[in-house]
């Protein structure tokens, strides 16, 4: 069974500043997807950023960008220029890579980073 | 293009009663995930459908059971409610596609249910 863990429950930054977010897990596959989920307030869940565990390539969306250190099993989120829209929770999620097609496999998530932006 | 789409946004129940949430799907997918987000806590996997059955299933009791339709949306019951069961139940669709696909899940709004 996989784990994944966020050790940071809470975090605060201030507009236009970088701020980084901590994610380890604990899996003995070697393919899987790992993402960055956002929740608002609104509850709606949103795909930030994902990250395919056989590139070595750290992904990038715009401000967000990773660092994916698979010999560590870490997953940390880096978003750059914060804006007081980043306000929301942020999950930190796993997902095993189906190597043929059929459906995908289950999302496991860490318990999340309330993450605030301050003006 | 429609997202996906969940009802009821919030509802209330008492213990012992059953309840029954609906989850339409993204245009376009055909397989559907349920996850259940106790407050404070990140999603757990309840299970998947698609081709109307049940592919995948989490550490969750008999007691909830789904259901999918051919136009693939779906339902998830809950029987014998308990006050432990409030939560925010997300529906999540994807497309089962061939290998090498990205399998991204996109997320419903969410119903919130209250058990008293």
């Amino acid at each position: 069974a996989q784990t994944v863990t966020q050790s940071q429950p809470e975090m605060s930054v201030q507009e236009a500043e970088t701020v980084t977010l901590s994610c380890t897990y604990d899996t003995s596959e070697n393919n899987y997807y790992l993402f960055w989920y956002k929740q608002p307030p609104s509850r709606q869940m949103i795909l930030v950023i994902r990250q395919e565990a056989y590139k070595q390539q750290n992904a990038t969306e715009n401000r967000f960008s990773v660092n994916f250190q698979k010999a560590a099993k870490s997953f940390s989120l880096k978003i750059s220029d914060s804006q007081l829209g980043d306000t929301a929770m942020y999950f930190c999620a796993f997902m095993k890579r189906r190597l043929g097609g059929g459906s995908n496999y289950k999302l496991t998530f860490g318990k999340g980073t309330l993450l605030t932006v301050n003006p | 293009d429609a997202g996906v789409t969940q009802s009821p946004t919030h509802l209330i129940k008492t213990r012992g009663q059953q309840v029954t949430l609906r989850c339409s799907p993204k245009s376009g997918h055909d397989t559907v995930s349920w996850y259940q987000q106790a407050l404070g806590q990140g999603p757990q996997f309840i299970f998947q459908y698609y081709e109307e059955e049940e592919r995948q299933r989490g550490n969750f009791p008999d007691r909830f059971s789904g259901h999918q339709f051919p136009n693939y949306s779906s339902e998830l019951n809950v029987n014998a409610l308990l006050l432990g069961d409030s939560a925010l139940y997300l529906c999540a669709s994807s497309w089962r596609l061939a290998a090498g696909s990205t399998y991204e899940q996109y997320f419903g709004p969410g119903t919130r249910l209250t058990v008293t």
